[in-house]
Parts: structure tokens; C-alpha cells; sequence
């Protein structure tokens, strides 16, 4: 089976603090997303990644940076956390035109 | 750039009933089009995918279409179940090397008894 693991499930963190979010993948993967999830609003696009080390910005980049230093690992960096970036962060993966596989997201709060 | 709206955003039903969720997308230029299921605080778990030269595929009591020209996916759920009770999105891959997904808003299921 296709694995996507992000590293937590629930993360509580100061605002102004740097916050790291990690996606692992197992099935040798092209692409990789991640996206916010926030009531009303759906999901909306961060930041994804179609090879190593290349990223393309997505709907909603400002506050946010990403990496991918190697092809099973997208992380999500907030480089100075706010309130406003509390919400659900779902990351997936996919081959190039292929089914996309969704981790079991991470519920972050900031205080 | 894609845009995916889903038509209606709320919907209940008795048990029983066959439905219909759409899926509208401006842009046919994509790889394919899949639908989801997403159970509240939970990630989103894949229904059905069909790639752009394909025209529906089936799962069980689940059927999925899709009409490149105009934009348009169904996802049909036959004699629905409480435990269809979900919210359902459609996502579109753009075709192109950098490949974007763009979600619906999606439809929240409600099966009654």
C-alpha cells in the first residue's frame, strides 16, 4: 500500500516560533503538496513540488516555505508561526499523472 | 488558472437513494480527475480516479464520469448508506510538468435512516 506519513498528528506551538512539518513517502513518488485545510474555505494549495529540490509556489505561499532535498520528503517550514496559520495541514503525493495519496494530516495550533 | 466548483455544497438523504455529486472544472487541459471521501478531523481517503482519456469508472456502488470538453464530472452513489455520510471533493491534475491539484470545495453527504 501507498504510504504518505506526516510527522504529527497534533502540534501546539508559540507564535513567532519556526515550525517544521515533515511528509514522507514510500511509493517513489513525482509530486508532492501541501495544503491547509480551514472550515468554509477547502483546500487550499501551499506550496508543491514535481522533482527534487524544485517547488513551485501554489494559492496561498506567504508565510510558508518548503524543502525537498531528497524525492520521499516534502517539508513545510512556517518561519515565524501566527495565530492565523492555526489550522489542519494535509500533505499528498502522486506520480506525474497519476492517483494522488493523502497523509493523515496534522492538526497545528498557535499560541 | 483551475478552478473546481462543486454543485450542491450541502445535501441530505434517506437511506436508500441513488445520488449525484458534480464536479465542474474550468480547464480541461489535466491528467485526471479523482474523487475523495473525507470523514470529519480525518485526511482524505481516494474513491476513484479517472485519467483523462477515460470516460467513467466504477467501484462497487460508487461511478465517477467524466466530460473533458465540458468540464464536468459526476460521482453517482448507488442505494446510499448512513455510512456514506461524508464530505466528498474532486480534485484536477493539471497536465504539464509542474503538475498542480486543485481541490474543490467540496459536498457534505448526510444518509439518513
Amino acid at each position: 500500500d501507498v504510504k504518505v506519513t506526516q510527522s504529527s498528528r497534533y502540534l501546539v506551538k508559540r507564535t513567532g516560533e519556526k515550525v517544521f512539518l515533515e511528509c514522507v513517502q514510500d511509493m517513489d513518488h513525482e509530486n508532492m503538496f501541501w495544503y491547509r485545510q480551514d472550515p468554509g474555505l477547502g483546500l487550499r494549495l501551499i506550496y508543491f513540488s514535481y522533482d527534487v529540490k524544485m517547488k513551485e509556489k501554489g494559492d496561498i505561499p506567504e508565510g510558508y516555505s518548503v524543502s525537498r532535498e531528497k524525492k520521499e520528503r516534502f517539508s513545510l517550514i512556517l518561519e515565524s508561526a501566527s495565530t492565523n496559520q492555526t489550522s489542519m495541514y494535509l500533505c499528498a503525493s502522486s506520480l506525474r499523472t497519476g492517483e494522488a495519496f493523502f497523509g493523515q494530516g496534522t492538526r497545528l495550533t498557535v499560541v | 488558472k483551475q478552478e473546481v466548483t462543486q454543485i450542491p455544497a450541502a445535501l441530505s438523504v434517506p437511506e436508500g437513494e441513488n445520488l449525484v455529486l458534480n464536479c465542474s472544472f474550468t480547464d480541461s487541459a489535466i491528467y485526471n480527475l479523482q474523487w475523495f471521501r473525507q470523514d470529519p478531523g480525518k485526511g482524505l481517503t481516494s474513491l476513484l480516479l479517472i485519467q483523462s482519456s477515460q470516460r467513467e469508472q466504477t467501484s462497487g456502488r460508487l461511478n465517477a464520469s467524466l466530460d473533458k470538453s465540458s468540464g464536468r464530472s459526476t460521482l453517482y452513489i448507488a442505494a446510499s448508506q448512513p455510512g456514506d455520510s461524508a464530505t466528498y471533493l474532486c480534485a484536477a491534475l493539471d497536465a504539464g510538468t509542474a503538475s498542480k491539484l486543485t481541490f474543490g470545495t467540496g459536498t457534505r453527504l448526510q444518509v439518513t435512516l
